[in-house]
């Protein structure tokens, strides 16, 4: 696809995992991004992987690369309602200045 | 912590006016970028921008679009003659040396052009 995709919600209640899923559109990207957006405020940068990993974590968060797919997941351990969210995926490559993002995962976490 | 900052917040104004968006990136970085984000719709990016020129931009990016970086600290968008369907957040991002990753990004300004 010429996208990068999202599903637009996901809903969990507090405590469980979040499983926020991305797949994007080029197999050079290097660099693939996941950012928060809170109501009203600026994206702010989460974490980022680079396309040599398979995973990287850091604390509640793991994230997950799939080259061949060219699927993206981050996963959230233990939500909290603050990780309401937007969440966004995005890809960048080398020598390319430009980001391009998916369409942003809204995520609901219920009491 | 070190963050971008950017003003006004909101900026309201009347298609046919100019308008100019300020941002001010963390101080130690090189490169500089605008995107844009329609109510509804995905964060598109507009413009990169290093060394004083501009390294990369979009189709989005026509005439009606210029940056500057004025002075060490700010860097602006100036949109010449707004059109309303030029109603959107803007980001401005910044990133390091390396220019391709971490980059981190501003509030925004919401711009509404009526």
């Amino acid at each position: 696809g010429e996208d990068v995709e999202q599903s637009l919600f996901l809903s969990v209640r507090e405590g469980d995992s979040s499983v926020i899923n991305c797949t994007y559109t080029d197999s050079s990207s290097t660099y693939l991004y996941w950012y928060k957006q809170e109501p009203g405020a600026g994206l702010q940068l989460l974490t980022y992987i680079f396309s040599n990993m398979d995973m990287k974590q850091d604390q509640r968060l793991t994230v997950l690369l799939n080259k061949k797919d060219k699927h993206l997941s981050l996963r959230i351990a233990d939500t909290q309602t603050g990780d309401s969210a937007i969440y966004f995926c995005a890809e960048s490559i080398v020598g390319n200045n430009d980001m391009r993002f998916g369409a942003g995962t809204r995520l609901t976490v219920k009491p | 912590e070190p963050e971008v900052t950017q003003t006004p917040s909101h900026q309201v104004t009347q298609m046919g006016q100019e308008v100019i968006l300020r941002c001010v990136p963390i101080s130690n970085h090189l490169y500089f970028y605008w995107y844009r984000q329609i109510l509804g719709q995905k964060v598109e990016f507009l413009v990169s921008f290093y060394n004083n020129e501009i390294s990369e931009k979009s189709e989005i990016f026509d005439d009606q679009f210029s940056v500057e970086r004025p002075d060490g600290s700010n860097f602006t968008l100036k949109i010449r003659s707004t059109k309303l369907e030029d109603s959107a957040m803007y980001f401005c991002a910044s990133s390091g040396a390396g220019g391709d990753y971490e980059q981190y990004f501003g509030p925004g300004t919401r711009l509404t052009v009526t």
